[in-house]
């Protein structure tokens, strides 16, 4: 089993649709956990951090399951500009990140 | 405010060459890394430094140096290209406590051909 798996998608959604992904992980111990947004043949950037509580920022909002060792971010009013491949990291401790390979969203005029 | 700067942006190498990609952070981040992209295996981690003078290995350094002379400064090396070495390679940094997110430079597209 991959350490930290995303369905890789394509997920084609209409503009204004609501979009949500989901990010498992295997390691129990994992200590913080990201969500990076990824534009093609460009660098990630960090889009938010999941925190236990669970987190908004506008649009976005990012929750985090560790019961069921799972994290996910939901996408409301989705634009033309969230088209893009969404990263999830999970951070193992002592600098290890470890990068999902990520899921492809594409929102549809 | 630069963040992290990467050279070159492209790169095409024969087979045995060496080169060194170069980073520069300015943010004064103890921490940096290269990382790999290649497709559907996601980001994997080369090496990495918590400082200056000191560097460690990830998950595939074979094939790879660095050294970290400066805060700053964070260059890889290929030692003997070879062309399992094709891939996208990016620097990252980050500041001190591991809850804050990287930093990435933009890439560097190598062929090794």
């Amino acid at each position: 089993r991959k350490e930290v798996e995303q369905d890789p998608g394509p997920f084609n959604v209409p503009e204004g649709a609501t979009v949500a992904f989901n990010c498992t992980y295997s390691n129990s111990a994992s200590q913080s956990f990201f969500w990076y947004r990824q534009d093609c043949r460009k660098e990630p950037k960090l889009l938010m951090s999941v925190y236990s509580s669970g987190n908004e920022d506008g649009r976005f909002t990012a929750q985090l399951n560790r019961a069921s060792q799972y994290i996910s971010l939901l996408i409301r009013d989705s634009k033309l500009s969230d088209s893009a491949t969404y990263l999830c990291v999970v951070n193992l401790g002592t600098y290890k990140y470890i990068f999902g390979t990520g899921t492809r969203l594409k929102v549809l005029a | 405010n630069a963040g992290v700067t990467q050279t070159p942006k492209f790169q095409v190498l024969k087979t045995g060459q060496s080169m060194t990609l170069q980073c520069a952070q300015d943010m004064n981040h103890e921490y940096m890394s290269w990382y790999r992209q290649d497709p559907g295996m996601g980001l994997r981690l080369i090496h990495y430094s918590v400082g200056a003078g000191i560097t460690d290995q990830g998950e595939v350094p074979n094939g790879y140096n660095v050294s970290r002379s400066t805060t700053e400064d964070f260059p890889l090396r290929l030692l003997s290209a070879a062309p399992s070495q094709t891939s996208v390679y990016f620097c990252a940094s980050m500041p001190p406590g591991q809850s804050y997110g990287y930093t990435f430079g933009s890439g560097t597209r190598l062929t090794v051909v």
